[in-house]
């Protein structure tokens, strides 16, 4: 059985920092691994995704994610934040082969910026 | 883009009543999937279904029914609703080669009283 772990619950920076919001996964085998992203009141929408290759993979409005096999974890970055990335963050886990594409979620970070 | 549209959007329900929440979705995607919300345990799989036909039962699906009568179509059925099915419902899709990437709805506020 594969975990999902994402240790703060509430991250908050001031607009233009940078920040770092953390997925930690258990699973001894190759995973698939993916960050979610939802604004107050709605769905939640794909950012990006990992399986194989560079372990630095992009995503849309600056965000990178970066995989480490050795920590077990897929850290979500953005260099500069913005008000309109305040929102509920998800990072989620797939184990390849199951056929049912079933995504485990972890419980999310909420991210906010100082006023 | 992809679209999933659910049903209604908020639903007041007593103890013991029938509800039914509904999803739709354009993508022509074989997966979808049911989810609740609840704060402190992120989002929770219910029920799944790879296509028209089929459902499958996710970590946490006592209490609730599923029915996929069509590619596009599939419902969440609480047959005897309780308080603790308050939550909010999303519905999402996927296509079923590469299924990490998942389209939701809008998510639909439940509230059994």
């Amino acid at each position: 059985t594969q975990t999902v772990s994402q240790s703060d619950a509430h991250v908050t920076v001031f607009e233009g920092d940078s920040v770092e919001l953390r997925c930690n996964y258990s699973y001894g085998g190759s995973i698939y691994l993916s960050w979610y992203i939802q604004h107050h009141g709605h769905g939640l929408q794909f950012l990006l995704k990992y399986y194989s290759g560079n372990p630095v993979v992009q995503g849309v409005n600056g965000f990178e994610a970066e995989f480490s096999k050795s920590d077990s974890s897929f850290h979500l970055r953005k260099a500069s934040v913005h008000w309109s990335d305040s929102a509920v963050y998800f990072c989620a886990v797939r184990l390849p082969g199951t056929g049912s594409n079933r995504l485990t979620f972890g419980k999310g970070t909420k991210f906010s910026l100082i006023p | 883009e992809a679209a999933v549209t659910q049903s209604p959007r908020n639903k007041v329900a007593v103890t013991g009543g029938k509800v039914t929440l509904s999803c739709n979705q354009t993508n022509n995607h074989n997966n979808m999937y049911w989810y609740r919300q609840d704060t402190g345990h992120g989002l929770r799989l219910i029920h799944y279904s790879y296509g028209a036909g089929s459902t499958e039962k996710g970590d946490i699906p006592d209490g609730y029914k599923a029915s996929r009568p069509s590619q596009e179509n599939f419902s969440l059925i609480l047959e005897l609703a309780t308080p603790s099915q308050t939550s909010v419902y999303f519905c999402a899709s996927g296509e079923s080669d590469w299924g990490v990437e998942q389209y939701f709805g809008p998510g639909t506020r439940l509230t059994v009283l």
